[in-house]
Formats: structure tokens, sequence, C-alpha cells
């Protein structure tokens, strides 16, 4: 079975720091990896998923399959990037999403 | 990006009575919507796979005659919290995958339900 793990339940960095959010992944095939944002009051949205390999907002995310990792970067923290983050996972041909657990980033003005 | 909308945002029930909550993607046409569930502070559970004509799949430990699914048109899912009781209390969110925009999953703002 899938499982997707976000050790962190809170990352408190100060602006202008770099921030790095950790996922890990368990999953046998290949994956599809995402992040998904939730701002304060609003509804969950999908930030960057791996295949795109683009940079959103500024934040970057490489899948590393040695180490099963999918963490999420950002070089500068800004005070509007505070909010929620999950990492999830999608298996090939059944569309189902496995979430993690998120973690709160909390940028310190 | 594509809408999706649910309707209540929030419901407030007797315990015993059945509740209907609304999925609607508003400008894509979805096969495939999901439907979660959110206790607070911890992340989102799939609760069921909901296929436009077909039954939904449901995740283990879901049961679907209390949780049931009905998604009738490529725009509109339904679910239906039968004989609902406090526990039955949560954050209920849906999702829609439009296949447009390679099966991306736009989610719903979601429903609280608070059973007395």
């Amino acid at each position: 079975a899938q499982r997707v793990t976000q050790p962190e339940k809170l990352l408190s960095v100060f602006k202008g720091a770099p921030v790095e959010l950790k996922c890990n992944y368990s999953y046998s095939g290949s994956p599809e990896l995402f992040w998904y944002v939730q701002y304060s009051r609003q509804r969950l949205q999908l930030l960057l998923r791996h295949i795109s390999r683009e940079s959103i907002k500024g934040f970057t995310a490489d899948l590393n399959k040695g180490e099963t990792s999918f963490h999420l970067k950002k070089p500068f923290a800004q005070e509007e990037d505070s909010a929620m983050y999950y990492c999830a996972l999608r298996t090939g041909g059944y569309q189902k999403v496995t979430f993690g657990t998120g973690t709160k980033l909390q940028v310190i003005p | 990006g594509a809408v999706v909308s649910q309707h209540p945002s929030r419901v407030i029930c007797k315990s015993g009575t059945s509740v209907k909550i609304e999925c609607r993607s508003l400008d894509f046409q979805a096969t495939t919507m999901f439907w979660y569930r959110q206790f607070p502070k911890q992340s989102l559970m799939l609760m069921a796979t909901s296929n436009e004509g077909s039954k939904a799949t449901y995740e283990q430990g879901v049961e679907k005659d209390k949780f049931l699914i009905n998604h009738a048109s490529l725009t509109l899912s339904t679910l239906t919290v039968t004989s609902a009781h406090p526990e039955d209390s949560s954050f209920y969110i849906c999702s829609a995958e439009d296949p447009s925009s390679y099966n991306e999953q736009f989610f719903g703002p979601g429903t609280r339900l608070t059973v007395l």
C-alpha cells in the first residue's frame, strides 16, 4: 500500500530564510508526486507536480527515487507562504491520491 | 483553473437524520470525483472514488450504506450521510478530476457537518 510521510507538523522560519518541507513516500511502482497548499480559509489547491518540473511561487521539488523523497524547497521564504502544505502521491491506473498529514509553514516577519 | 463548488458550506442536523452534500464541477466535465473527510488539524482521508454512471469505490473502513454516493452526471456527485450521529461530524471535501488538465484534481471548499 502507498504511504506519504511528512515528518514535521509545524515549520517556523524567518522571512528571507530558506525553506524545506520534507516528504517521503512508499510505493513499489512509479508514482506521481504532488504538493498541495491550503492558505487560511481557502480551499486546497495544487502547488506543483513532479512531472511538470516547474517552479511555482519560487517553490521547487525534485523527485528522488533512491531516497523516495519529494521535498519542497524555496530559497527565500515570504510571509505570504504561510499555509498548510500537503504532499500527495498518485498511483498509476487507479487515480486515487494519498495525502500526507501536512506541514504548517509559518513565516515569521 | 477549474472550479468545484460544494453545497451546503455548513450544515447542522439532529442525530438520526440524513444529510446530502452536493459537489459540482462548474466549468468542466469530471468523470471522476473524490470524497474526503478531514478531522481537525489532520490530513484528508479519502472516503470513496465516484465514477459517473457506476458505483462508487469505497476505501477500507468506510461504510457504503452509511455514506451513499451518487454520481449521476459528469458535473454532479452527491454524498448522503444517512442516519447521522455525532461521530460523523467532520469537514467533508470533494474533488473533481479535469481530464483536459492532465487529470488534475480541483477541490471544493468543503462542507462542515455538525450532528447534534
